[in-house]
């Protein structure tokens, strides 16, 4: 089983800084297959990003998705409000799908 | 618009099982993979597997096989997943989730995902 190991664990910011999270996995993951997502309290996840760098429908262009092989990278360019949220990454290999532990955006 | 909406929260003794179904509308419902994935409280996410609705064909994450159950009922556009001799550890929120299938191809995301139902398993 692939496993997917997100850093940082939190990220304090402030409103308009830029965002950047990292997903690492312990071994080479297709581009096609590795997925982003955004949750709030209480919420069900939303996709952001698929197929590594492909953003989902009515998603701002401030997310972007970047990486390959082992390596892959979500950016918030200028982070809003809205933003502040915890933040997935997925993969899919060998029939089965794994999701990283988490880095959670907040407040500063 | 594609929405999926599941059934309400329940409550379970250890042992016992739950099913718990998501009702699928705004797209053609044997088109697309129907995958299961839980959050325990305060932790990530785990996927449990998939079910093609077209054919009822399933593939279960080796954790659970032996232990759920996915079917569908293509009359009504719903899934279901079924889990059974509930532990305290299976207390969770679980999601529906319906695969974006791109360009035909499984597993390259999960959009959209069912508002969640709440299982808590209690003596």
């Amino acid at each position: 089983e692939i496993v997917l190991t997100q850093s940082p664990g939190t990220l304090s910011l402030s409103p308009g800084e830029r965002a950047t999270l990292s997903c690492r996995a312990s071994q080479s993951v297709s581009s096609n297959y590795l997925t982003w997502y955004q949750q709030k309290p209480g919420q069900a996840p939303r996709l952001l990003i698929y197929g590594a760098s492909s953003r989902a429908t009515g998603i701002p262009d401030r997310f972007s998705g970047s990486g390959s092989g082992t390596d892959f990278t979500l950016t918030i360019s200028r982070l809003e409000p809205e933003d502040f949220a915890m933040y997935y990454c997925q993969q899919y290999g060998s029939s089965s799908w794994t999701f990283g532990q988490g880095t959670k955006v907040e407040i500063k | 618009q594609v929405q999926l909406v599941q059934s309400g929260a329940e409550v379970k003794k250890p042992g016992a099982s739950v099913k718990v179904s998501c009702k699928a509308s705004g797209y053609t419902f044997t088109g697309y993979y129907m995958h299961w994935v839980r959050q325990a409280p305060g932790q990530g996410l785990e996927w449990m597997g998939w079910i093609n609705p077209n054919s009822g064909g399933t593939n279960y994450a080796q954790k659970f096989q032996g232990r759920v159950t996915m079917t569908r009922d293509t009359s009504i556009t719903t899934a279901y997943m079924e889990l059974s001799r509930l532990r305290s550890d299976d207390t969770a929120v679980y999601y529906c989730a319906r695969d974006l299938m791109v360009r035909g191809v499984l597993g390259t995301a999960f959009d959209p995902w069912g508002q969640g139902t709440l299982v808590t398993v209690s003596s």
